[in-house]
């Protein structure tokens, strides 16, 4: 099995920049995703990462490193609207490539 | 992009009775969806995967027996909470995608709040 762990809550600023660390622990890993979920709504997906690095798209960059088992998502100029559960999940090399391991989320709540 | 629709959104039933929850992908074919279920402040679990023409495959400690599923088209899944009890209140999302490859991402329907009284 594998533990996924990214930590429960974060409070920014406005303007400000966040990164939600997530670290797990997978026999055979086969790609990491972030989503990003809004209460009582669908996630919707917000990044992928396979090889060690960082990708960038716009406000939004996720960061692996596969040897330490560890990746984060990075927030900057945060908004209101950025209030929402990110979700990191891991794929297993041995499972269907439609099984995610979910991690329990990291709420963040941006405040004025 | 692809998009994945669910209903119903919201269902409040009671304990004994059966609800069917649908999935439908709109912009693609889908022979594979998935359906994941989520506790209030827990991670999304795998329950099952959905095949369109063939039996659902389930995740260890799931009931295939109540928890029914269907793909009868390559754009729709449906769920069954068979004689549902309150343990089965959660929220129900199904997901798809129209790529089978690693680095595609699921797309999620706006999943079915459970409640069962």
């Amino acid at each position: 099995g594998q533990n996924i762990d990214q930590p429960t809550e974060m409070t920014a600023t406005e303007g400000a920049i966040v990164q939600i660390n997530c670290t797990y622990q997978t026999s055979g890993f086969n790609g990491l995703f972030w989503y990003q979920q809004h209460a009582g709504e669908a996630p919707t997906f917000l990044s992928y990462n396979v090889l060690d690095g960082l990708e960038e798209k716009g406000r939004f960059s996720s960061f692996l490193s596969r040897s330490k088992g560890y990746s984060y998502l990075l927030l900057k100029e945060l908004q209101m609207k950025d209030s929402a559960s990110y979700l990191c999940a891991v794929r297993k090399a041995t499972d269907s490539w439609g099984k995610l391991q979910f991690g329990a989320g990291t709420q963040v709540v941006v405040t004025p | 992009g692809a998009v994945v629709s669910q209903h119903p959104s919201r269902v409040i039933c009671k304990s004994g009775t059966s609800v069917k929850i649908e999935c439908r992908s709109l912009d693609f074919q889908a022979t594979t969806m998935f359906w994941y279920r989520q506790f209030p402040k827990k991670s999304l679990m795998l329950m099952a995967t959905s095949n369109e023409g063939s039996k659902a495959t389930y995740e260890q400690g799931v009931e295939k027996d109540k928890f029914l599923i269907n793909h009868a088209s390559l754009t729709l899944s449906t769920l069954t909470v068979t004689s549902a009890h309150p343990e089965d209140s959660s929220f129900y999302i199904c997901s798809a995608s129209p790529f089978r490859q690693g680095n595609s991402p699921l797309h999620f329907g706006n999943g079915t709040r459970l409640t069962v009284t």
